[in-house]
């Protein structure tokens, strides 16, 4: 089974600033992994994933996040907030074999302030 | 390409009812997935099709059921409704037939009275 742990509920930060967004998982078996980002009232969206390859990978609207596979990690980080990217964070894992399946974190409410 | 869609977007319910969600992946994809989001559990997963298969199922009653049809589209259904089972509900479709990167619609927001 697969777990995934969000140490953080809430992240305040100011604008321009950088953040990091903590995500650690726990799998017996080799996983994918996922970041998505909730707006209210939407959906999940993509922001990034990690599926093989390069253990530092690039997504939308700035964010990066990097796999650290022996301290079993995903943490996501952008270098200068904005405003906009106030909404909910969400890391995911999904086992390498079989089917279709996203284990979630809690989320991390990313709060920037001016 | 049109995105995933979910009908109805909100519905309120009263205890006891039964309801019917529906989902229409992205054009071309064969997977949908189905999520339960509340406040308290958090996102959890309900189960996936595939080629009008289930072919995985969360820990979830027997009270909540699916379906996918020949087109891909998919339904599922919760009978007796209970109050926990006010939530946002998820829909995600991918192309793959392993696991991927899954596309999400807007959600239906299910209230229970």
């Amino acid at each position: 089974a697969q777990s995934v742990t969000q140490l953080d509920s809430q992240v305040p930060v100011f604008e321009e600033a950088p953040v990091e967004l903590r995500c650690n998982y726990s799998s017996s078996v080799s996983v994918y992994l996922f970041w998505y980002v909730q707006y209210p009232n939407q959906g999940l969206q993509l922001l990034l994933k990690y599926l093989s390859g390069s253990t530092l990978v690039k997504g939308i609207n700035g964010f990066e996040a990097e796999f650290n596979k022996s301290q079993t990690s995903f943490h996501l980080r952008k270098p200068s907030v904005h405003i906009s990217d106030t909404a909910e964070y969400f890391c995911a894992v999904s086992p390498n074999t079989g089917f279709q399946k996203l284990v979630f974190g809690t989320g991390t409410r990313l709060l920037v302030s001016p | 390409k049109a995105g995933v869609t979910q009908t109805p977007r909100y519905l309120i319910k009263t205890r006891g009812q039964q309801v019917t969600l529906s989902c229409s992946p992205i054009s071309g994809h064969r997977s949908v997935s189905w999520y339960q989001q509340t406040p308290g559990q958090g996102l959890q997963f309900l189960f996936e099709y595939f080629s009008e298969t289930q072919r995985n199922k969360g820990n979830f009653p027997g009270r909540f059921s699916g379906r996918q049809f020949s087109n891909s589209r998919s339904e599922m259904n919760v009978s007796t409704l209970e109050l926990g089972d006010s939530a946002l509900y998820l829909c995600a479709s991918s192309p793959a037939a392993g696991p991927g990167e899954q596309f999400f619609g807007p959600g239906t927001r299910l209230t229970v009275l």
